[in-house]
């Protein structure tokens, strides 16, 4: 089975720099991305890790540890409009019939406020 | 043009009825894919296509039909649909998959209500 955790709820300040965590356990691994979903609208791709480490874009980082099942989220410089679910998606393995299926966390709800 | 556009916005139809949800996308992409969400809930997948061919179905009600007609068009024929399958529904689609990241592009979704 595909197990993925995230925090619920966060809530940071407007400038402050907030991490959020995602602990996997899964049948495979072949990528892990990150999507911001604000409200009523679509996930947007963030970021994508493969290897060990951190991948930095913008005020944006996102780091694995494949050996401990575990990525992060950092964002830096919060803004208000940062207010959105934060959605961690494993790709369990390659398939072989070609797309990529994604399994998605149950996502973290960031607040930022003044 | 990094947009996935589906139609209608809203739906609502009864038990007994017959819809089609669409989706397009002119990113040269072949992978595509229908996605359900509920409220405050993550995407679940339904179904895959690759090149216009069927590559998963995670074991989805018959009640739920896709079918890809070109490499830029997604359909979801709906029918006989229960109050519980109201939700978000989201379509995607990617370049195709393999090792590289190759990150979903996703369409705004259809917000669809069964009565």
């Amino acid at each position: 089975g595909q197990n993925i955790d995230q925090p619920t709820e966060m809530t940071a300040t407007e400038g402050a720099i907030v991490q959020i965590n995602c602990t996997y356990q899964t049948s495979g691994f072949n990528g892990l991305f990150w999507y911001q979903q604000h409200a009523g609208e679509a996930p947007t791709f963030l970021s994508y890790n493969v290897l060990d480490g951190l991948e930095e874009k913008g005020r944006f980082s996102s780091f694995l540890s494949r050996s401990k099942g575990y990525s992060y989220l950092l964002l830096k410089e919060l803004q208000m409009k940062d207010s959105a679910s934060y959605l961690c998606a494993v790709r369990p393995y390659i398939l072989t019939g070609g797309g990529n299926k994604l399994t998605f966390g149950t996502g973290t709800q960031l607040k930022v406020e003044l | 043009d990094t947009e996935v556009t589906q139609t209608p916005k809203h739906l609502v139809m009864g038990m007994t009825n017959k819809k089609s949800l669409k989706c397009e996308q002119h990113m040269g992409h072949r992978a595509m894919y229908w996605y359900k969400q509920k409220a405050k809930k993550p995407p679940e997948l339904m179904f895959v296509y690759s090149y216009e061919k069927l590559s998963i179905n995670e074991s989805v009600p018959s009640r739920f039909s896709p079918e890809c007609p070109n490499s830029s068009l997604l359909n979801l024929h709906l029918h006989a649909l229960q109050p519980e399958d109201s939700a978000l529904y989201l379509c995607a689609s990617s370049r195709e998959g393999g090792k590289d990241s190759y990150e979903q592009y996703f369409g705004p979704g259809t917000r669809l209500t069964v009565t």
